[in-house]
Formats: C-alpha cells, structure tokens, sequence
C-alpha cells in the first residue's frame, strides 16, 4: 500500500543553519511527489514537485529511488521558512490526481 | 490565492445533525477535493470530483458524501455528524492531474460536540 511518512514531528534549527526535512514513500509505481508547505495564516501551497527539479526559496528536493526518499533541503535556513511542511505523493489511476500527505513537519527557525 | 472559498469558515455543531461544507471555485478547474487535516495524520482524503456528477471515495470517506451538480460547486455532506469527524476540512482544485498543482482553500474548521 502506498504510505508517505515524515518521521520529525518538529524540527528546530537556528537562522543560517543547514535545513533537511525528511520524507521516505512506499509505493509500487513510479511515484510523482511534491512538497507543500503552509505558512502561519495562508493557505497550504505547492512549494515544489520532484518532476521539475527546481529550487523554490532556497529549497531542493531530490528523488531516491533506492533509498525511497524526497529529503528536502536548505543550506541555510530564514526565519521566514518557519511552517509546517507536508510531503506529498500522486497515487492511484493517471486519472485522479489523488494525493497522499504524510504527517506534516513544523520547521522552526529560531534568531 | 486561486479563487476558491469555503462556507462556513467555523461550524460548531452537535453529534447526529447533519452538517454541509461548501467549496466554491471560479477557476473552471475540472478536479476538486475535500480533504481532513488532522494532528499526527496531515492531510487524508476524504473525496474527490473529477466532472460534473463524477465523484469518488477517497482514503476516509466512511461516513461523507459528496455532491457536484456544477462546475464551481462541490458540497460534502456528513450525514449525522460524530465528534471523530471534529476537524479542519479543505477543498482543493486543480486543472489536470498528476504532476499538476492543486490549489488549496483556506478550510473549515469543525467541531462536533
């Protein structure tokens, strides 16, 4: 069964420090992921998706697809990123567009 | 914010009454979702629509339902309402489907007493 786990309930790091969030996945296809993240008092937003290998504020994610995971990473970390962050994973028909959360890390950057 | 919005914002409303969010959108986005936030669980969900009277069951449909007779309109009905159903729910939309974004709403916070 597909399942996306998020193993840091809380993460805590000082402004400048070196962030990594960690999602492993299980799923038998080839997986589609992607990385949400909600601000204090916004909307839960795309930040980015493994497809379009991108960095978006200073954030990287790279799929392991031997190690199942879709770490995501910030040389140095801002105040402003303190959120909760969800790792993501398209699954079911090519149809749907069904997605499965994991459990969610609040990612604290403290001054 | 993409256009969606969700009615009511805040619900308080006793065990066995029926209760219906509703998610509105101005996108013409074929897909829409309702998903659950919950501690410890993140976001599970609970239908999803892909057209106008197509709709699905999600991972945690057990005691929902879900109507779409427009486009813009996408209800979720609990039928008599539990406290385990007690939750922030939220509606999202997205044009197409896999590597596709899907905007989220701002969500409704309900409590079932």
């Amino acid at each position: 069964a597909q399942r996306v786990t998020q193993p840091e309930k809380l993460l805590s790091v000082f402004k400048g420090a070196p962030v990594e969030l960690k999602c492993n996945y299980s799923y038998s296809g080839s997986p589609e992921l992607f990385w949400y993240v909600q601000y204090s008092r916004q909307r839960l937003q795309l930040l980015l998706r493994h497809i379009s290998r991108e960095s978006i504020k200073g954030f990287t994610a790279d799929l392991n697809k031997g190690e199942t995971s879709f770490h995501l990473k910030k040389p140095f970390a801002q105040e402003e990123d303190s959120a909760m962050y969800y790792c993501a994973l398209i699954y079911g028909s090519s149809n749907t567009g069904k997605l499965i959360f994991g459990q969610g890390t609040t990612l604290q950057v403290k001054p | 914010d993409a256009g969606i919005t969700q009615s009511p914002r805040h619900k308080v409303t006793e065990t066995g009454t029926p209760v219906t969010l509703r998610c509105h959108q101005t996108e013409n986005h074929r897909y829409m979702y309702w998903y659950r936030q919950d501690p410890g669980h993140g976001l599970r969900l609970i239908h999803y629509s892909y057209g106008v009277k197509d709709t699905d069951k999600g991972e945690v449909s057990d005691g929902y339902s879900v109507s779409r007779s427009k486009t813009e309109d996408f209800l979720l009905t609990l039928e008599s309402a539990t406290s385990s159903q007690t939750s922030v729910y939220f509606c999202a939309i997205a044009p197409g489907v896999n590597t596709v974004e899907q905007y989220f709403g701002p969500g409704t916070r309900l409590t079932v007493t």
